[in-house]
């Protein structure tokens, strides 16, 4: 099994519904984080936790939410979904030091 | 802050010619700076870190980067390119522990080997 699973691998969904992509680890870190990708624009920080009661928005957090439900487990939502979010998706891991950082295989979202 | 700028959106070599993809970087602090590759359809990968010990680093796949202070820069670089190295290749600075010690994306590099 992978160190970090996404679910779903693919989604379409359609503008103003809301739709969550799970996260779950097994490399028994604290830290969590989801990025998202845009073509020409790289990966861009959207939230990350450090611990189940630690939640940050990143620089791009507007129209998400995310939820820690356990040291495994961090999800993101989009509560009303808009075409502009159609991206990939990514969810990652890191060690206590910041630097064994360990990638999901990502979540292509496309919103209609 | 902390920032990468790649130089290139997208670098075309043949197969057998040298590799060079390009980054400078922007840092108050001593940055630790990586490399990662994704190829078509693929999760990342990470190529090298550079994390103020060795000012030259090998990674994977024959790749090497030097972190230039002078010049703030990190270029990767490969002697001999293959066709498996088409993919995008990402430069990455972490911030300070302070700050969170998150990872922040270049805009990436598209790498096209010619046969």
């Amino acid at each position: 099994d992978a160190d970090v699973t996404q679910t779903p691998r693919n989604r379409i969904t359609k503008t103003g519904k809301r739709i969550m992509l799970e996260c779950s680890q097994t490399k028994g870190h604290d830290r969590m984080y989801w990025y998202r990708q845009d073509p020409g624009l790289g990966l861009r920080l959207i939230y990350y936790s450090f611990d189940v009661k630690d939640i940050n928005k990143g620089e791009i957090s507007d129209g998400y939410s995310v939820s820690r439900q356990a040291q495994a487990k961090f999800s993101l939502s989009l509560e009303s979904a808009i075409p502009n979010q159609t991206a990939l998706y990514f969810c990652a891991t890191s060690d206590q030091t910041g630097y064994g950082y360990t990638f999901g295989s990502g979540t292509r979202l496309t919103v209609v | 802050a902390q920032s990468v700028t790649q130089l290139d959106s997208h670098v075309s070599v043949s197969e057998g010619t040298p590799v060079l993809l390009r980054c400078n970087y922007s840092s108050s602090y001593s940055p630790s700076l990586f490399w990662y590759v994704q190829h078509p359809n693929k999760g990342l990968q990470l190529l090298l870190k550079y994390t103020s010990a060795a000012t030259l680093v090998k990674g994977i796949n024959g790749f090497e980067a030097e972190f230039k202070k002078s010049e703030t820069s990190f270029h990767l670089t490969k002697p001999s390119a293959h066709m498996s190295d088409a993919a995008e290749y990402f430069c990455v600075v972490r911030t300070i522990y302070n700050q969170g010690g998150k990872l922040i994306f270049g805009q990436g590099t598209e790498l096209s080997v010619k046969p």
